[in-house]
């Protein structure tokens, strides 16, 4: 149990366009999603927190506008990056974390972003 | 600010025990965890200890928590070369919020045959 998919598991775009990536808790709802990005060989930063249905908390220094959040329901958020640069490229992940032992975040695979 | 430190690499031979460190800061923490994470993957939950314990024990993996040095381990017995990954302590529960994690710097382990 508690298994999280994203899709793409990479993508290579080119600079100025845009880029969605989602992210599906597949057996269980998820109440809250999280939005990390990972630099080679360095820890996660959290860039966002969602709640189904209500807008999206950025952390600081993370541009709303560049990231768009959306978590449209109990099993699905979505990460938009928009008029993506070069130096967007990196590694995405998403967790979810449901209402029974909301204690426990469970991580997606991942997702490669390189922009060209 | 919150902070959560762990050394950067260890290497350990085939069938030795592997005990992997973390310090934190955050006094109130409530939830310490161990993730691993694999090359090119996500992070994979391995296991967690709430703060009013001192030990948790899971098959190979066993937890040892020091609250009054605010110190966390994390000791795989029998280690495999399959262990070899990248592992990280998170807290949570304490000034960050109940909801967030706060991630260590991660300690790269390598299993040698």
């Amino acid at each position: 149990g508690a298994v999280v998919s994203q899709h793409p598991s990479w993508v290579i775009c080119k600079s100025g366009t845009s880029v969605k990536i989602e992210c599906r808790s597949l057996d269980f709802q998820a109440t809250t999603m999280f939005w990390y990005r990972q630099f080679p060989k360095q820890s996660l930063m959290l860039m966002a927190t969602s709640n189904e249905g209500s807008k999206a908390t950025y952390e600081q220094g993370v541009e709303k506008d560049k990231f768009l959040i959306n978590h449209a329901s109990l099993t699905l958020s979505t990460l938009t990056v928009t008029s993506a640069h070069p130096e967007d490229s990196s590694f995405y992940i998403c967790s979810a974390r449901g209402l029974r032992r909301s204690y426990e975040q469970y991580f997606g695979p991942g997702t490669r972003l390189t922009v060209t | 600010g919150e902070d959560v430190e762990q050394s950067l690499f260890l290497s350990v031979r085939e069938g030795d025990s592997s005990v992997i460190n973390c310090t934190y800061t955050d006094s109130s923490s409530t939830y310490l965890y161990w993730y691993k994470q694999e090359p090119g993957a996500g992070l994979q939950l391995l296991t967690y200890i709430f703060s009013n314990m001192d030990m948790k024990q899971d098959q190979r993996l066993t937890v040892l928590l020091n609250k009054k040095d605010k110190h966390l381990s994390l000791r795989i017995a029998d280690t495999q070369t399959g262990d070899s990954a990248i592992y990280f302590c998170a807290e949570s529960g304490g000034r960050t919020g109940f909801q967030k994690l706060v991630f260590g710097t991660g300690t790269r382990l390598l299993v040698s045959p």
